[in-house]
């Protein structure tokens, strides 16, 4: 079975300071691994996705996350955080047969 | 244009009423998705179609029924609505890859309040 655990429900930063979201998986089969971003209200957009291939991966808007098979893990960091990246943040993994496995989400605070 | 979309945005109404959320993708996508956000932000898979089969039936209760009429519409229903269903709905499309490393579409989401 797959699950995800995001570790820290808030997450506070300043602006311009290093983003460390933390991201954890448990999967019987090559996870495939997914990061998701919520604006307030709005719907699930996606930043970026590691299928294989190179473990770096980068995606939108200056966010990057590792894939780390010996720590089952895939953190998400952007080196310098902006105002606009105050969101929710979603770690996710699928089985490969369509089902998708969420964290509970990471609330991102960027202080002035 | 709007890749999923989702109507109504919001939905207020009182216990023991049905409504209906509808979904459409102009993605060409296969597979449609609903899915539960809780008020602590957890995001909860219910149901999964694939060209209008379902595929994935979560443990939800049986007031819930999906409805897909063609591979771009999936439509949820909701009888006999109880408080514990406020909730935000999701709708997703995805188009499986050979590996299922398809990455989900969401919709803006319905905020469903029930009083």
């Amino acid at each position: 079975a797959q699950s995800v655990t995001q570790l820290g429900s808030h997450v506070s930063v300043s602006e311009g300071a290093l983003v460390l979201l933390r991201c954890n998986y448990s999967s019987s089969v090559p996870p495939y691994l997914f990061w998701y971003v919520q604006y307030p209200n709005q719907g699930l957009q996606l930043l970026l996705k590691y299928t294989t291939g190179a473990t770096l991966v980068k995606g939108i808007n200056g966010f990057e996350a590792e894939f780390k098979k010996s720590e089952t893990s895939f953190h998400l960091t952007k080196p310098s955080a902006h105002m606009s990246d105050a969101a929710e943040y979603f770690c996710a993994v699928s089985d490969g047969f369509n089902k998708f496995y969420f964290g509970s989400g990471t609330k991102l605070n960027v202080k002035p | 244009d709007t890749a999923v979309s989702q109507t109504p945005k919001y939905l207020v109404t009182q216990m023991g009423n049905d409504k209906s959320i509808k979904c459409e993708q102009n993605l060409g996508h296969d597979t449609m998705y609903w899915y539960k956000q809780d008020s602590k932000k957890f995001l909860k898979i219910m149901f999964s179609y694939n060209n209008k089969e379902l595929i994935i039936n979560e443990t939800v209760p049986n007031r819930f029924s999906p409805k897909s009429p063609d591979k771009a519409h999936l439509n949820l229903h909701i009888n006999s609505l109880e408080l514990g269903d406020s909730a935000v709905y999701f709708c997703a499309s995805s188009q499986p890859g050979l590996a299922g490393e398809d990455e989900q579409f969401f919709g803006p989401g319905t905020r469903l309040t029930v009083l």
